[in-house]
């Protein structure tokens, strides 16, 4: 099976930056994901990442290390509106399917 | 909008009961999926299909069938509904021709067995 470890949950603070770790030990690697979930709602997708380093998408950031088997989501500037939860999702093989980490709860404070 | 609709939104059953799940798309897609989600355990893959009736199981397949007769609708149905499936459930296509094979998620159906 594949293995995707992400924390559970996170605090910060208004206008802080958050970086979310995702770490990852699968049976192969074609890209990986990330999604952002707001409570009661679909998980809607934030970034792709295929070969190492960083991609920046206005406040968001993601970044992948396929050496190390090791991502991370970077939060800029952080609004209320980011409380939400975030999914890391690993395309292991060539069948199109997406395996996702449990997800990390961001909480943005006043 | 991925042009994803997903019926019924919300359900109540009765353990041992039969329910069916549908999932919509109007864009043709040839992927389309079925996910549940539980607090603790994220996404996981329950069928999948990659045309119209070519179909394959996921990692928690157990309890659960599908069927796609026709391209925009993929069924789930669960033949005896036990406590154990209640859960939120999505339907995701991956757009035809995607380079990024990025999956995008239906509004999502809460289930509860009783």
């Amino acid at each position: 099976g594949q293995n995707i470890d992400q924390p559970t949950e996170m605090t910060a603070t208004e206008g802080a930056i958050v970086q979310i770790n995702c770490t990852y030990q699968t049976s192969g690697f074609n890209g990986l994901f990330w999604y952002q979930q707001h409570a009661g709602e679909a998980p809607t997708f934030l970034s792709y990442n295929v070969l190492d380093g960083l991609e920046e998408k206005g406040r968001f950031s993601s970044f992948l290390s396929r050496s190390k088997g090791y991502s991370y989501l970077l939060l800029k500037e952080l609004q209320m509106k980011d409380s939400a939860s975030y999914l890391c999702a690993v395309r292991a093989s060539n069948d199109y399917k997406l395996s996702f980490g449990a997800g990390t709860t961001v909480t943005v404070r006043a | 909008d991925a042009g994803i609709t997903q019926s019924p939104r919300h359900k109540v059953t009765e353990t041992g009961t039969p329910v069916t799940l549908r999932c919509h798309q109007t864009e043709n897609h040839r992927y389309m999926y079925w996910y549940r989600q539980d607090p603790g355990h994220g996404l996981r893959l329950i069928h999948y299909s990659y045309g119209v009736k070519d179909t394959d199981k996921g990692e928690v397949s157990d309890g659960y069938s599908v069927s796609r007769s026709k391209t925009e609708d993929f069924l789930l149905t669960l033949e005896s509904a036990t406590s154990s499936q209640t859960s939120v459930y999505f339907c995701a296509i991956r757009p035809t021709g995607s380079s990024t094979d990025t999956q995008y998620f239906g509004p999502g159906t809460r289930l509860t067995v009783l």
